[in-house]
């Protein structure tokens, strides 16, 4: 089975920390994703990347950078966080083709106060 | 236009009735199809995949796609209480792209 793991899932952070979201997946996928989702407005694609070291911008990249310095790892960083960022955040990958799925990790749960 | 819409809900259904949740896409390249459950507090879980147009049954879940009319649905036969959910559709678009839509809401009513 493929497992996508996010190191934190319950998170509190103050206004102006610099917060750090790891993710890892375990099936050597190509592709990885960071996405948000608040009620309402379902998933929202913040960063991907196709590669190490390769990141493309999603709709909402405003307030946030990534890194992928390995194939399995993709980390979302929230240079100063705001309460508007506190949210689900969702990591996925998958690989390149037709029929290749996305799959989730469990989601991180960020408050920012 | 949104690439991929799905009518919000919520859907009410009673248990062992059919639940029939819908979506519509807007890029006709579009190859693979998905169709995935969230519980409240969870994260999606894949319950289906579809790629090619008629019916693709998995268990009590059957989807259908028509890529004609670029509609995709996914029919639960004999609703139960667990299968009360969020049902998110996806897309895989031209350039390897997903698209979500904003879910779904379907509660089985005992």
């Amino acid at each position: 089975d493929v497992k996508v793991t996010q190191s934190s899932r319950y998170l509190v952070k103050r206004t102006g920390e610099k917060v750090f979201l790891e993710c890892v997946q375990d099936m050597d996928h190509e592709n990885m994703f960071w996405y948000r989702q608040d009620p309402g407005l379902g998933l929202r694609l913040i960063y991907f990347s196709y590669d190490v070291k390769m990141k493309e911008k999603g709709d909402i990249p405003e307030g946030y950078s990534v890194s992928r310095e390995k194939k399995e790892r993709f980390s979302l960083i929230l240079e100063s966080a705001s309460t508007n960022q506190t949210s689900m955040y969702l990591c996925a990958s998958s690989v390149f083709g037709l029929g290749n799925t996305i799959y989730f990790g469990e989601g991180s749960w960020l408050t920012v106060v | 236009q949104k690439e991929v819409e799905q009518n919000s809900g919520p859907l009410s259904v009673p248990e062992g009735a059919i639940a029939s949740l819908n979506c519509t896409y807007s890029d006709r390249g579009s190859q693979s199809f998905f169709w995935y459950r969230q519980y409240s507090g969870k994260s999606p879980e894949l319950i289906m995949s579809i790629y090619s147009n008629g019916d693709k049954e998995d268990g009590r879940f059957t989807a259908q796609l028509n890529k004609a009319s670029q509609y995709v649905s996914l029919l639960i036969r004999d609703s139960q209480p667990s299968d009360s959910a969020t049902y998110l559709c996806a897309v895989m678009g031209t350039g390897n792209q997903f698209y979500f839509g904003t879910g779904t809401s379907l509660t089985v009513i005992p």
